[in-house]
């Protein structure tokens, strides 16, 4: 078993629905959790970056963390065609020099017009 | 630009050769990392340096790999004796020491 599981999809929504994507891990000592975007040929780029439980938005964007349910989503509103990409969940602990990001496979999401 | 730049963005090489890849991070940034990405596998950690040294480098698949970061700034990583299990992205980024880490759009490898 993956230490980060990601529903890799596809998902296809039509332009202006909410999106919810989600991961799901078993290392109770990440503490650092983010998503990034990837579009094709391209590096990812990050949308959110949280530490430990809560909530977090920024624009359309909305994070949630639950620690106790190991458990990480983002939603995004009034989607756009722009945001078709592949979604990328990713966390890490927070001791010292351990600084490696642990992935998820990916959520490739398609926004239709 | 003002991001993680990595060059080449594609190289195309016969098995046995050796290839050097590399990266230059975002300026200021102290931390640096490399990652690989190839289909099925997702995105793997391979190395970080903070400075020119590296704490953590467990993600190196063999003895066929290194990394080296001079000046605080530029990354070098080096696979020798390609192998076809060698092709993929290999991705780098940056950070202001613990902070999010910013990606470059990577180097495709393809090993013939």
């Amino acid at each position: 078993q993956k230490e980060v599981e990601q529903d890799p999809g596809p998902l296809s929504v039509p332009e202006g629905a909410i999106v919810s994507l989600n991961c799901t891990y078993s290392n109770s000592a990440f503490q650092y959790f983010m998503w990034y975007r990837q579009y094709s040929r391209k590096g990812p780029e990050l949308l959110m970056y949280t530490y430990s439980s809560g909530n977090k938005e920024d624009g359309r964007f909305t994070a949630q963390v639950d620690k106790s349910s190991k458990y990480i989503s983002l939603f995004i509103r009034d989607s756009q065609p722009s945001d078709s990409a592949t979604y990328l969940c990713a966390m890490r602990a927070g001791a010292g020099n351990n600084r490696k990001l642990i992935w998820g496979l990916g959520t490739s999401l398609a926004v239709n017009p | 630009g003002a991001g993680v730049s990595q060059s080449p963005s594609n190289k195309v090489t016969e098995k046995g050769k050796d290839v050097e890849l590399r990266c230059d991070p975002i300026s200021g940034h102290t931390a640096l990392y490399w990652y690989r990405q190839s289909l099925g596998q997702g995105l793997e950690f391979l190395i970080y340096f903070q400075g020119n040294s590296a704490p953590d480098k467990s993600g190196l698949p063999s003895d066929r790999f290194s990394a080296e970061r001079t000046g605080g700034s530029v990354s070098t990583l080096t696979i020798q004796r390609t192998q076809q299990e060698d092709s993929a992205v290999y991705l780098c980024a940056s950070s202001w020491y613990n902070q999010p880490q910013h990606f470059g759009d990577g180097t495709r490898l393809s090993i013939l």
